[in-house]
């Protein structure tokens, strides 16, 4: 299984942009991006997914490498409510429907 | 929207007893997971059921069983509970194969086997 590295806690300011990274140096050619948080006391909840190309939602932009070796989550301003676990996850391509959990990284938002 | 609902937010069992935790969607999916979450560890998939009576072990699926009767329940059953199945457990359902669909999860249940 594909894996990914991110960095255990981050630390951003409320209203200013937070970049979290995600390495994943062995994913294949079919393997989805996915982005999932997890708030206190909640079970995860989505945030973002992509291929190749970026992508934006209303909750997050998702930056791809061109190597797709690497991605970023981007929250453009960040709030109180956006201190979470961040969960970089590669979805196998072909019929497994599993995801791959790691630790994430723990976001803190200072006022 | 979409609702995923686990029948308690904590639990307390003594060892050796059978437990059963109950998760309820209700948005016609498929796919229906039951993971345990533990510091230090993440997420971990124990079943997972892409049908009505079809089940599949996940990664850690000894000392526990599930059943999937109707579309939207999945029950996962802790045989004879003992004190290292204390944890988070969470449930989750989804459509599709998950390549380019999104998860939804239920608030997780934290059981405490004494």
């Amino acid at each position: 299984d594909a894996k990914t590295t991110q960095p255990n806690s981050m630390e951003s300011n409320e209203e200013e942009p937070v970049h979290l990274p995600c390495n994943h140096s062995t994913i294949s050619g079919t393997d989805y991006i996915h982005w999932y948080r997890q708030l206190p006391s909640q079970g995860p909840e989505y945030v973002i997914h992509g291929l190749t190309s970026n992508v934006n939602n209303r909750m997050a932009s998702l930056a791809i490498a061109e190597d797709r070796k690497s991605s970023t989550l981007i929250l453009h301003r960040a709030t109180l409510r956006d201190a979470a676990v961040y969960y970089c996850i590669l979805r196998e391509g072909g019929n497994n429907r599993k995801l791959i959990w790691g630790l994430g990284t723990s976001l803190a938002v200072n006022p | 929207d979409v609702k995923v609902t686990q029948s308690s937010r904590y639990l307390v069992k003594r060892t050796g007893e059978k437990v059963f935790l109950e998760c309820v969607q209700d948005m016609d999916h498929e796919n229906m997971f039951w993971y345990r979450q533990d510091p230090g560890l993440g997420l971990r998939l124990i079943y997972f059921s892409y049908d009505v009576k079809m089940k599949e072990k996940g990664d850690i699926p000894e000392g526990y069983s599930v059943s999937r009767e109707k579309k939207e329940r999945f029950s996962l059953i802790l045989e004879s509970a003992s004190t290292n199945q204390t944890s988070m457990y969470l449930c989750a359902s989804s459509t599709g194969t998950l390549l380019n669909t999104e998860a939804f999860f239920g608030q997780g249940t934290r059981l405490t086997v004494v």
